[in-house]
């Protein structure tokens, strides 16, 4: 998984707890994004960072808060936890920006279960 | 919206066959990615084509791309096992100077069986 890790691996967390994932990488790449994936709508972005201590909204970020305090981390927490938010999160990293022809590389995944 | 839209979604083959898996999407893109995903695994990127690009070979993969037609397509020749997976389309916008959002968009995915 080129280098990616997330932490946890698996959370079952109740509704209104607070939730943080950990996404590590040691590729050194500038570009890291928090991705969701449910049944029947793909991958969806939720917040994406292009620097320590850049970052911006993606699609789905309501809910949602991150910070990179290093290069090789990038956290996602829930502040208080919904049942909406049962999904399973992917890490990504990528070399360069947006526009130019860098594909992005995955972690594993965390399965998150809010009861 | 951008997003792609991956057809069919489910398709089952036997193993040597050909599998061939068809992606639209909507809006103007900078280029078209496909990604497979085993199962509970993370996705790991295949092949990339840009918009100014009609094909391209990689393997036993072959990807085309219809920008007029807004459609791009995954073949895999001679499949194996081991290609079972959910393979997915993923698009990049134009840039924000040009209206676009600069996003990697995904679809829903095509799952593939190759039955032994």
């Amino acid at each position: 998984d080129a280098g990616i890790t997330q932490s946890p691996r698996h959370k079952v967390t109740e509704t209104g707890t607070p939730v943080t994932l950990r996404c590590h990488q040691t590729e050194n790449h500038r570009y890291m994004y928090w991705y969701r994936q449910d049944p029947g709508h793909g991958l969806r972005l939720i917040h994406y960072s292009y620097g320590v201590k850049d970052t911006d909204k993606g699609e789905v970020s309501d809910g949602y808060s991150v910070s990179r305090s290093k290069t090789e981390d990038f956290l996602l927490t829930l502040e208080s936890a919904t049942s909406s938010q049962t999904s399973v999160y992917f890490c990504a990293i990528s070399e360069g920006p947006w526009r130019t022809d860098y594909e992005q590389y995955f972690g594993p995944g965390t399965r998150l279960t809010v009861t | 919206s951008q997003q792609g839209e991956e057809d069919p979604q489910a398709l089952s083959i036997q193993e040597g066959e050909n599998a061939t898996m068809n992606c639209s999407y909507k809006t103007s893109i900078n280029n078209l990615q496909w990604y497979r995903q085993n199962s509970g695994r993370g996705l790991v990127h295949l092949i990339l084509i840009r918009s100014n690009e009609r094909e391209k070979h990689s393997g036993r993969l072959r990807v085309t791309l219809d920008t007029s037609k807004k459609s791009s397509s995954l073949l895999i020749t001679a499949s194996r096992a081991a290609d079972t997976a959910s393979y997915f389309c993923a698009t990049l916008g134009p840039p924000f100077s040009q209206g676009g959002s600069e996003k990697l968009v995904f679809g829903k995915g095509t799952k593939l069986t190759v039955n032994p």
